[in-house]
């Protein structure tokens, strides 16, 4: 049984590209949220999705966007890159628990 | 807002001695559940234990176990029996029951590590 899996794994941009981030979420899970995670510091919510909608959100600004397909998979968009966007993007997954699975992350690195 | 205290960046122990690692965090909510997260190097954040605050009794989950004092609002970590494979850094995070457990507020981290 796969957990959460995201790609890429790195990725380096430079400031105002923009980059989609990918997750799949464990088997049977249909709740997925994503996390940003500056250096040396603690996840940050972004955004939930479930149902193909966002659910909650967290203090990030509009770049930020997403979108979750009928099959539960989700995407991570963040138009006009800023240095400070440099971090790791964690994906996590539930259903109905209390337990969130989390992937490995992608690692976004803005020049 | 909820925030989430952790007063140890670092901390280093022997193997097979018993660390606690410390958290605290406000909130007006009285529904909530906290919990410790494990983050190794892989990056990947597993879950070591939780604690809803509506119980009394402490949660444990073998070597680890938590004291929670919900007055004082602090939510600690014990680790007995330490072992090589329990350094990462560890997160305490909180979640209120309106919110469910998707949107979790992380404190900053303790980077443990266990020495031979």
């Amino acid at each position: 049984d796969a957990g959460v899996t995201q790609s890429p794994t790195h990725l380096i941009k430079t400031r105002g590209q923009q980059v989609t981030l990918r997750c799949s979420p464990k088997s049977g899970h249909d709740t997925v949220s994503w996390y940003q995670q500056a250096l040396g510091q603690g996840p940050q919510f972004i955004f939930q999705y479930y149902e193909e909608e966002e659910r909650q959100r967290g203090n990030f600004p509009d770049r930020f966007s997403g979108h979750q397909f009928p099959n539960y998979s989700s995407e991570l968009n963040v138009n006009a890159l800023l240095l400070g966007d440099s971090a790791l993007y964690l994906c996590a997954s539930s259903r109905t628990s209390l337990e969130l699975f989390f992937g490995e992350g992608s690692r976004l690195t803005v020049l | 807002a909820q925030t989430v205290t952790q007063s140890q960046p670092e901390m280093s122990v022997q193997e097979a001695e018993t660390v606690t690692l410390s958290c605290t965090y406000d909130t007006s909510e009285s529904n909530y559940y906290l919990f410790w997260y494990k983050q190794p190097p892989s990056r990947q954040m597993i879950l070591v234990i939780r604690q809803e605050a509506y119980k009394q009794q402490n949660a444990t989950e073998n070597r680890f176990s938590v004291n929670f004092q919900k007055a004082a609002k602090s939510f600690s970590l014990k680790i007995s029996d330490s072992q090589l494979g329990d350094t990462a850094m560890y997160f305490c995070a909180f979640t209120s029951i309106i919110q469910g457990a998707q949107k979790l507020v992380f404190g900053q981290g303790t980077r443990l590590t266990i020495n031979p």
